[in-house]
This record gives structure tokens, sequence and C-alpha cells, in this order.
């Protein structure tokens, strides 16, 4: 079984670029998010989504965008990066009621 | 607002019992679940409770007290592998939807 699937695993972007991170789940769960680990610290919250067509705000927000058009994706958009947006992104998915199944992550460098 | 509190860092023998505690004040309650995560690692689940008591699954254990708004993870027979970061996590919000995550307690055992 696959699991969560995120892409790419590394990434060095430059002030001002864009890109998307990509995430999939072959688990049918109908809930996804989107985390970012700061070294050290815990994880922070950006976009969720409860099901296909519906995404609601995290802590985190800003600097981001997302969409879900299908069960199993759920891409996140960094716009503009900013040196920030530094950080492991997380994407994980989870059934109604156990736990949030996590990816390996994406390391994002912003320089 | 939301608030989960673990302490940072802890140290342990090898072979002996550690007990990482957690708080939490959160708006809705859907279970409170226990990670560990290693380092450069995605995090893997651990245990959950939904109600009261003690879970015990092979040297791990969570207890909750919802009441209190208090768990605690009891790991026994520690071995050098356990040395991650153990992260509590309440699973809340308006809908039960979203898993909000502590900063972690860093475990180090030693030989």
């Amino acid at each position: 079984n696959a699991g969560v699937t995120q892409t790419p695993k590394f990434r060095i972007l430059k002030i001002g670029q864009s890109m998307t991170l990509q995430c999939t789940q072959d688990m049918n769960h109908n809930y996804m998010y989107w985390y970012r680990q700061d070294p050290g610290m815990g994880l922070k919250l950006i976009y969720y989504s409860v099901g296909a067509g519906i995404t609601d705000k995290g802590e985190v927000p800003n600097g981001y965008n997302v969409s879900r058009s299908t069960t199993e994706d759920f891409p996140l958009r960094l716009e503009l990066a900013a040196p920030s947006q530094t950080s492991v992104y997380f994407c994980a998915s989870s059934p109604s009621n156990t736990e949030a199944f996590f990816g390996q992550g994406t390391r994002l460098t912003v320089v | 607002g939301q608030n989960i509190d673990q302490p940072t860092e802890m140290t342990a023998t090898e072979g002996a019992i550690v007990q990482i505690n957690c708080t939490y004040q959160t708006s809705g309650f859907n279970g409170l679940f226990w990670y560990q995560q290693h380092a450069g690692e995605a995090p893997t689940f651990l245990s959950y409770n939904v109600l009261d008591g003690l879970e015990e699954k092979g040297r791990f254990s969570s207890f909750l007290s919802r009441s209190k708004g208090y768990s605690y993870l009891l790991l026994k027979e520690l071995q050098m592998k356990d040395s991650a970061s153990y992260l509590c996590a309440v699973r809340g919000g308006d809908y039960g939807q979203n898993f909000v995550f502590g900063p972690g307690t860093r475990l180090s055992v030693l030989p």
C-alpha cells in the first residue's frame, strides 16, 4: 500500500518563485491536511480539507493556497516564496474518527 | 483558543520506564493521539484515547483524563531506538476534524 505520497522530497526555491507541493493518498480518506514543521518545533496546520471541493484555513495559511478537486489529491501552492517558508512540509490524511497518516515530507529551502 | 503543553526534553536510561505528560485546552475533543517522530522522518502513530483510562499497546501505554485535560504516554523497557520526539495531538475543532499538535518532547535514551 502506498498510503500518503508527497513529491518532491527536497526543493530549493529562490525568493519570489512559485511551486506546488503534491500530495496524494490511496486510502479513500475524506480528511486531508497540510502541516509545516520548523526545526525543533511541533506541527502547525496550514490548510485542511474535509472532502473533495471543501477546504479551509488552519493556523498559518498566509502565503499558501490549496485545492481539492478529487478525494485522492490535495496539492499545496506557494505563490511568492519567502525565506520564512523554509520548512519541512507534511501532508496527512485521515478517516473520520481515527489517526492521521503522514507522508514522508518535503524539505523546502527558500534562498 | 487551543493550547497543548509538553515538556521540551527528557532523558532516561536504557531498560527504564519514562512518562511523558501532555496537558491540553482545545475547542472540541474527538480523541488524544500520540505520535513518535525520529529526526528527519515523518510522525508515526503510537496510540490514542477517546475515553478516560489507560490504553496498553506492548511497551507503550497512554492514559487520558478528559476532565483534567491531561494525558501521558508511558514507555517501558526503554531501548536506544526509542530516542525520538514524542508528539501529543488532540483531534478537535468545531467538527472534530483537525489534529492540533503540541511542541513535542525530545527523549534521549542513554546506555
